[in-house]
């Protein structure tokens, strides 16, 4: 079973414009929430995250937010731009700090973001 | 990735043979991931390490082992290589385990 699901396999925005990606997670034992980003031939490279305690984090023009109730979160990108262009992964943890299962990401299928100019 | 490096990058093996893949980190962390990339899946848990000797199976385990008999390298073995197991394999390393990951730049492996 898939217990993070990114729905939208791609997503077309203008250059400027806000990006908005999606993320549910059926698993209530997760605590933790990351994005990453991935290029072509390039390993993921962590972007932002947010902890089950908070419902919105910021960093520059990224923003997390979450919903618990939902189980959902969402990565806006305000303003988008060209090289935002890459594959977007959503990811969960559970556990407690410094245990054998501590820090096990699952991860969603990716969304691939294009930015147009 | 500074501190982290797969190799080999790229291989094409035979269905059959065995093959092993190394991950090595400069970091001193204490946890290593072996992950799996496919379309329509994301990334896949193989096997992960807590420790030096320290194992133990993730959600895609079969067909796969795993060894780190020191901090710096973790290895990921297919003992009988299938067509299924063509995927791109990252490696990543964590110290906390909870503020995210360093991936490596993948190695892709090929079975025919």
């Amino acid at each position: 079973d898939q217990q993070v699901k990114q729905n939208s396999p791609s997503l077309s925005v203008q250059e400027g414009r806000i990006s908005i990606l999606n993320c549910d997670y059926t698993n209530s034992m997760f605590d933790y929430f990351l994005w990453y980003k991935k290029y072509p031939a390039e390993g993921p490279t962590f972007l932002i995250s947010i902890s089950s305690i908070k419902d919105k984090n910021e960093d520059g023009r990224f923003t997390v937010f979450l919903n618990k109730s939902a189980k959902h979160l969402s990565l806006h990108i305000v303003p988008s731009q060209p090289g935002d262009s890459a594959v977007y992964f959503c990811a969960a943890s559970s556990g407690n700090a410094g245990g054998t299962s501590y820090g096990k990401l699952t991860f969603g299928q990716g969304t691939i973001l294009t930015v147009h100019p | 990735d500074a501190g982290i490096t797969q190799s080999p990058r790229h291989k094409v093996t035979e269905t059959g043979t065995p093959v092993t893949l190394r991950c090595h980190q400069t970091e001193n962390h204490r946890y290593m991931y072996w992950y799996r990339q496919d379309p329509g899946h994301g990334l896949r848990l193989i096997h992960y390490s807590y420790g030096v000797k320290d194992t133990d199976k993730g959600e895609v385990s079969d067909g796969y082992s795993v060894s780190r008999s020191k901090t710096e390298d973790f290895l990921l073995t297919l003992e009988s290589a299938t067509s299924s197991q063509t995927s791109v394999y990252f490696c990543a390393i964590s110290e906390t385990g909870r503020h995210g990951y360093t991936f490596g730049s993948g190695t892709r492996l090929t079975v025919v």
